[in-house]
């Protein structure tokens, strides 16, 4: 059984720039969410995604936007980037939406933004 | 608003003590609380997860309590070892699965 992987593991963009990040969920899990972790500070719930429909956002604005795909991997997507966003990205899976599962992290995507 | 606090940031302990983590939160209505390691610049590992109906959850040298009523939970680090050394988070469990961090607590176990 593989784990939650990520790619790519480093990025380095300039403002106003475009990114997509990709992450595939562990094996038997349909619920995917995104966290954007800044330096020194602890993960911030970007959104979630479950049966391939967002189910949740946190305080990000429109231009982060995600989707899932029907093998449940997912992809966020950050436009207009701008220097705060450089951060960890994490996304974490989880099966079957149960609130009460433990979520699985994958080892994340350090976004640099010049 | 669920607000998750860590206190203290940083500590610094000798090999071999005792110790115990804690964490608080604002709002008890939660589905359950994890407790997570971070190794630098890596992502996150899942130590305990305590369902809101559990008192406490013990894996190996670790050990968790949840005080829901009260809002607080503490890890327990038994003989603590230098590869304990890491940034401790816990987080709670509310609405749609957010997960909700605390920032972190900086261990540093001396050799």
């Amino acid at each position: 059984e593989t784990g939650v992987t990520q790619s790519p593991t480093h990025l380095i963009k300039t403002r106003g720039q475009q990114v997509t990040l990709r992450c595939s969920s562990q094996s038997g899990h349909n619920t995917v969410s995104w966290y954007q972790q800044a330096l020194g500070q602890g993960p911030q719930f970007i959104f979630q995604y479950y049966r391939e429909e967002e189910n949740g956002r946190g305080n990000f604005p429109p231009r982060f936007s995600g989707l899932q795909f029907p093998n449940y991997s997912s992809e966020l997507n950050v436009n207009a980037l701008e220097l705060d966003d450089s951060a960890l990205y994490l996304c974490a899976s989880s099966p079957k939406g149960i609130r009460g599962d433990t979520q699985y992290f994958g080892p994340g995507t350090r976004l640099t933004v010049l | 608003k669920q607000e998750v606090t860590q206190i203290p940031a940083a500590l610094s302990v000798p090999e071999g003590e005792n110790l115990v983590l804690n964490c608080s939160f604002t709002d008890s209505a939660i589905y359950n609380l994890q407790w997570f390691r971070q190794d630098p610049g890596k992502g996150l590992t899942s130590l305990l997860l305590i369902q809101s109906s559990q008192r406490e959850q013990t894996s190996g040298r670790l050990n968790a309590s949840l005080d829901k009523s009260s809002g607080r939970s503490t890890l327990y680090i038994a003989a603590s070892q230098p590869g304990d050394s890491a940034t401790y988070l816990c987080a709670v469990t509310g609405a749609n699965s957010k997960l909700t961090f605390g920032k972190g607590i900086t261990l540093s176990v001396r050799p």
